[in-house]
């Protein structure tokens, strides 16, 4: 099992550019979650998926929309790229509520936006 | 507003002695508590686990303790070993959907 995968690593958008960070799992994970974490700080949750065709905002989802189309594949948008979106990204997975709530995370996405 | 704190930023600790780790959160509602080990340039992996029903969890060198009336909760390892230095970050879960981070603690463990 390749477990939770992002793609790309690194990437450096300029202002107003758009891009899709991909994540995909191989677990058949129910649950699925992207967050960003700034420097110095913990994760915040940005969306979330309970599974396919259903997703929710968490706590930072301003300036990124989201789809489950698949159990596995969970991308995440940035429409309009600004510099307070430079963080690093990562996607998570998890059998989720009546399971299990321990989280899989992928090795996370670098974004610089200048 | 920072619903998961970890107020010390670092911690080191010598090699075969106790790591105490903590954490203080502020909704009461929290439901589901859990520990992550993170080294530098990849995500972090799952550590150990704790429900608001329990006040304690073990799993090998590691324990975690509960505290709801604190709403405080710490995790423990013994013996450290240098293997084990890494930022930490407790995580508060609200229904199992959503979930909030602390800021994390770097512990080194001198060998």
């Amino acid at each position: 099992n390749a477990g939770v995968t992002q793609t790309p690593k690194f990437r450096i958008l300029k202002i107003g550019q758009s891009m899709t960070l991909q994540c995909a799992q191989d677990m058949n994970h129910n649950y699925m979650y992207w967050y960003r974490q700034d420097p110095g700080m913990g994760l915040k949750l940005i969306y979330y998926s309970v599974g396919a065709g259903i997703t929710d905002k968490g706590e930072v989802p301003n300036g990124y929309n989201v789809s489950r189309s698949t159990t596995e594949d969970f991308p995440l948008r940035l429409e309009l790229a600004a510099p307070s979106q430079t963080s690093v990204y990562f996607c998570a997975s998890s059998y989720g509520r009546g399971f299990s709530y321990e989280q899989y995370f992928g090795p996370g996405t670098r974004l610089t936006v200048t | 507003d920072q619903q998961v704190k970890q107020n010390s930023p670092s911690l080191s600790v010598q090699e075969g002695r106790i790591s105490i780790l903590n954490c203080d959160y502020t909704n009461s509602m929290f439901d589901y508590f859990l520990w992550y080990k993170k080294y530098p340039a990849e995500g972090p992996t799952f550590l150990i686990s704790i429900s608001s029903i329990k006040d304690k969890n073990e799993d090998g060198r590691f324990t975690v303790f509960l505290n709801k009336s604190a709403k405080h909760l710490s995790l423990h390892i013994v013996p450290s070993q240098p293997g084990d230095s890494a930022v930490y970050f407790c995580a508060a879960s609200l229904t199992g959907n959503q979930f909030y981070f602390g800021t994390g603690t770097s512990l080194t463990v001198i060998p």
